[in-house]
């Protein structure tokens, strides 16, 4: 069974950094373009960022873009997402997800069950 | 940019149901649609526009290409009480639609 674990959620204050976990079991992480997925509690859906399946290509929302780094270890079955400069809009809940196989133009056929980031003095 | 209609919708049992879902540009078939029930993570039921993923109920359907999409729920259950969202992958970055809360009467 398909399984993606986020963690390293948290509550951080403004200006401040946090690394985001994704641990996947089930499957060969290395196989597959990876993302991150926001959402503030009771909104919609906010595409943060991906990476291909070796780690070479990254993209980014341009409300991260400069703040925020995506990187994988394959060997680890891990996602990353490192956070810094936090700002109050950054608050939501981040999901792991993870494309259907092929680049990134494709959907997205599993999701972690969300880490909460709370930015607040 | 993709613009979902309605925002919210109060439905019937046995009801059925059309979701819209218009891109600002065109983006061929590459729309997928999923559900979120409250307190969950989504889950995708159509990929490509109309293509259903195993396990999903024959009541979902979806259709559509270029910049004019539609999710349809045949028949409606209360089970189907949910969020929807389209998302496009045709191109970076990769956006949602805001989303249609079905509210079951």
């Amino acid at each position: 069974e398909v399984q993606l674990v986020e963690s390293g959620g948290g509550l951080v204050q403004p200006g401040g950094s946090l690394r985001l976990f994704c641990a996947g079991s089930g499957f060969t992480l290395s196989s597959y373009w990876m993302y991150w997925v926001r959402q503030v509690p009771g909104k919609g859906l906010e595409w943060v960022s991906g990476v291909n399946s070796d780690g070479s290509s990254t993209t980014y929302a341009e409300s991260v873009k400069g703040r925020f780094t995506i990187s994988r270890d394959n060997a680890k079955n891990t996602l990353y997402l490192q956070m810094n400069s936090l700002r109050a809009e950054d608050t939501a809940v981040y999901y792991c997800a993870r494309v259907l196989a092929g680049g990134y133009d494709s959907a997205i056929d599993s999701w972690g069950q969300g880490t909460l980031v709370t930015v607040s003095s | 940019v993709l613009t979902q209609s309605p925002d919210f919708q109060s439905v019937t049992p046995n009801e059925k149901v059309t979701i819209t879902c218009r891109a600002s540009e065109s983006i061929g078939g590459v729309l997928h649609w999923y559900q979120q029930k409250s307190g969950q993570s989504p889950k995708l039921l159509i990929k490509f526009a109309s293509q259903s993923m195993p396990g999903v109920p024959s009541r979902f359907s979806g259709s559509g290409s270029g910049t004019d999409f539609t999710l349809t729920i045949n028949s409606l259950e209360a089970e189907d009480a949910a969020a929807y969202y389209c998302h496009q992958s045709r191109s970076l970055p990769i956006t949602f639609g805001q989303g249609t809360r079905l509210e079951i009467k």
